[in-house]
């Protein structure tokens, strides 16, 4: 299996700020990786694909990067409506981990 | 446009049997792949699998293989979800997504409203 680990767990941020979500896979994935958000009680969202991509619709505020093991999620400015958990998945083998999540609150 | 509707909330008790549905719509329904992604109470995300309607392809992850049967319907657009044998840990929130390309490396796109699985005696 490939294991996603995401840093940090929980971050406090404040509106305006910008904040970085990092994802590590256990072994290469090339750019086979997306980032979701979710908020509680809804589905996930899907913000970013193949690691740098900006799914349609989505704020050109939210950017990603990397390639191989180690990826980042940028919120450039962080926005009220962004406070939610952040998950990053991997695409490259059958079965598709998640990362554990990252919650982004309120500081 | 594309949706994903799911079937409504069930309570079970161990040991009972359970089907959920995920209707496609506004779409190709036989060319895209559908995965179901389980989250438990509070917890992440998990994969548990996915399926190509068009000809039923399934593949699962290790650690859902034989717990639960994944298929679909094609003509009737829907994918399903099944146990044969509840457990209370089974209890989570079960989201079916569309992947986003008609191979299997791409990210989920769409996803369904999610159903909400209780199993208790």
């Amino acid at each position: 299996d490939i294991q996603m680990t995401q840093s940090p767990s929980t971050l406090s941020a404040s509106v305006g700020d910008r904040v970085t979500i990092t994802c590590r896979a256990s072994q290469s994935i090339t750019s086979w990786l997306a980032w979701y958000q979710q908020k509680p009680g809804k589905a996930p969202k899907l913000l970013i694909y193949d690691a740098s991509s900006l799914q349609s619709g989505v704020p050109s505020r939210f950017s990603g990067s990397g390639s191989g093991t180690e990826f980042t999620l940028t919120i450039s400015s962080l926005q009220p409506d962004d406070f939610a958990t952040y998950y990053c998945q991997q695409y490259n083998s059958n079965w598709y981990t998640f990362g554990q999540g990252t919650k982004l609150e309120i500081k | 446009e594309v949706q994903l509707v799911q079937s409504g909330a069930e309570v079970k008790k161990p040991g009972e049997s359970l089907k959920i549905s995920c209707k496609g719509s506004g779409y190709s329904f036989s060319i895209y792949w559908i995965a179901w992604v389980r989250q438990m109470p509070g917890k992440g995300l998990e994969w548990i699998g996915i399926i190509y309607p068009g000809d039923s392809d399934t593949r699962y992850s290790p650690s859902f293989q034989g717990q639960v049967t994944i298929s679909a319907d094609k003509s009737i657009t829907t994918a399903y979800l099944q146990w044969s044998s509840l457990k209370a840990s089974d209890t989570a929130m079960y989201y079916c997504a569309r992947l986003k390309g008609n191979i299997e490396n791409y990210p989920l796109d769409y996803w369904g409203q999610g159903t909400l699985l209780t199993v208790s005696s």
